[in-house]
């Protein structure tokens, strides 16, 4: 079954310790990228891949780091978190053509920083 | 200026009417066009794409693109109640190097 897998789907984190949200997909989509969705705001992007060793970054990058060390994987990382980051996250895939580039979501992890 | 932009609503119709649902977008060279509708807590899910002026339908949905006017519109004919959730428009700019989303229209249908 085609699909993009997140992990964990929720968690409630401290201030200040590091974490990092999986993300893995099983249909070689050259491109990824992570979105947070909150109140009012719609998803906005905070980083994406073209491909293998590529990423760039999104409208809200501030605060997260990523890497795309295998195709499949794209994992986000937060260094330091804060309360402000506290959000619901989505990591999206799809192929590298610009036409017929449906993204695939994972199910979304609902991210808690106290 | 939002790159894609939409009404918040939320937006209500009665069962059975047809729910309008509209989007307008900044970057001129974009090339193609999604609607994706989400429930609460849950992901996305893709119900229409539009790459072309004109008019795309697909079952209740129409999907209606202007490229001229950089407008891009929803239409969902004889709504359900299990139409409510909020619908995301989707463009991919000129670049094709992102996928930018709207903030979303939120629609209620009232049985």
């Amino acid at each position: 079954e085609a699909q993009v897998t997140q992990n964990p789907r929720y968690l409630i984190t401290v201030t200040g310790k590091k974490l990092t949200v999986t993300c893995s997909q099983n249909m070689n989509h050259e491109y990824m990228s992570w979105y947070r969705q909150d109140p009012g705001l719609g998803l906005r992007q905070i980083y994406y891949s073209m491909n293998v060793e590529v990423t760039d970054k999104g409208d809200v990058p501030e605060g997260y780091k990523v890497s795309r060390k295998e195709k499949r994987n794209f994992p986000l990382i937060l260094e330091s978190p804060s309360p402000n980051q506290t959000s619901l996250y989505f990591c999206a895939s799809r192929p590298r053509s610009a036409m017929n580039t449906e993204a695939f979501f994972g199910q979304g992890t609902r991210l808690t920083v106290v | 200026q939002k790159e894609v932009e939409q009404n918040s609503g939320p937006l209500s119709v009665p069962e059975g009417a047809i729910a309008s649902l509209n989007c307008t977008y900044s970057d001129r060279g974009s090339q193609s066009f999604f609607w994706y509708r989400q429930y609460s807590g849950k992901s996305p899910e893709l119900i229409m794409f539009i790459y072309s002026n004109g008019d795309k339908e697909d079952g209740r949905f129409t999907a209606q693109l202007n490229k001229a006017s950089q407008y891009v519109s929803l239409l969902i004919r004889d709504s359900q109640p299990s139409d409510s959730a909020t619908y995301l428009c989707a463009v991919i700019g000129g670049s094709a190097r992102q996928l930018t989303f709207g903030s979303g229209t939120q629609l209620t249908v009232l049985p």
